[in-house]
């Protein structure tokens, strides 16, 4: 079975802080991708970044930047000097070719609230 | 990333009559898309993998005669809620599965909210 846990509901940080959101995940297969998305309050979900099992390297997009850890089943996002404009839901991910054909499995996702 | 648009953005009707939700990948074909549903403070979760050409796959508790989906072409899949009720108010979400230059990523649409009165 696929699992998306992602342990904090909600985060609240002031701007300029940096802040890491969790994400630990469970597959038995072998290939696999790892998404982020982020909801803003219009409740589109916008693509952040995807990573699949076989590659481990770690990811800098301006001020976001992602850890995949295959030891751990953790694929964490850090946004580094946080502005008001982050705030969100977001979204981590799960794909497996499994029962649902690379259908995305959702974790509960995790509340942003950046204020001034 | 790719567009995948969807309409219509926000239907509210009434009780017992059916309503159609149009998704369609902009730029690339997509033999397959997604439909999600989300409850207010949950997290989204699959409804339906629509196949272009072949029956749509349902996820278990999710009625399939209740969720008609047509996948007729390859940029457009639509789902009919049929005799709608006041708990299929939801924000509905289609994805479109871009598999391009060997990446597999989703695209998702902007979502439809319905309210059933």
């Amino acid at each position: 079975a696929q699992k998306v846990t992602q342990a904090q509901t909600e985060i609240s940080v002031v701007e300029k802080e940096d802040v890491t959101l969790d994400c630990v995940y469970e597959t038995r297969d072998t290939t696999y991708y790892l998404f982020w998305y982020k909801q803003p309050p219009s409740g589109e979900l916008v693509f952040l970044i995807r990573r699949n099992s076989f590659d481990e390297q770690n990811e800098i997009s301006g001020r976001y930047s992602w850890n995949f850890q295959k030891s751990t089943s953790s694929f964490n996002f850090t946004i580094t000097a946080s502005q008001v404009v982050d705030s969100a839901v977001y979204y981590c991910a799960l794909s497996t070719l499994g029962d649902s054909g690379y259908a995305l499995n959702f974790g509960k996702g995790t509340s942003l609230l950046v204020t001034p | 990333g790719a567009v995948v648009s969807q309409h219509p953005s926000r239907v509210i009707c009434k009780s017992g009559t059916s309503v159609k939700i149009e998704c369609r990948s902009l730029d690339f074909q997509a033999t397959t898309m997604f439909w999600y549903r989300q409850f207010p403070k949950q997290s989204l979760m699959l409804m339906a993998t629509s196949n272009e050409g072949s029956k749509a796959t349902y996820e278990q508790g999710v009625e399939k005669d209740k969720f008609l989906i047509n996948h007729a072409s390859l940029t457009l899949s639509t789902l009919t809620v049929t005799s709608a009720h006041p708990e299929d108010s939801s924000f509905y979400i289609c994805s479109a599965r871009d598999r391009r230059g060997g990446k597999e990523t989703q695209y998702f649409g902007p979502g439809t909210r319905l309210l059933v009165l």
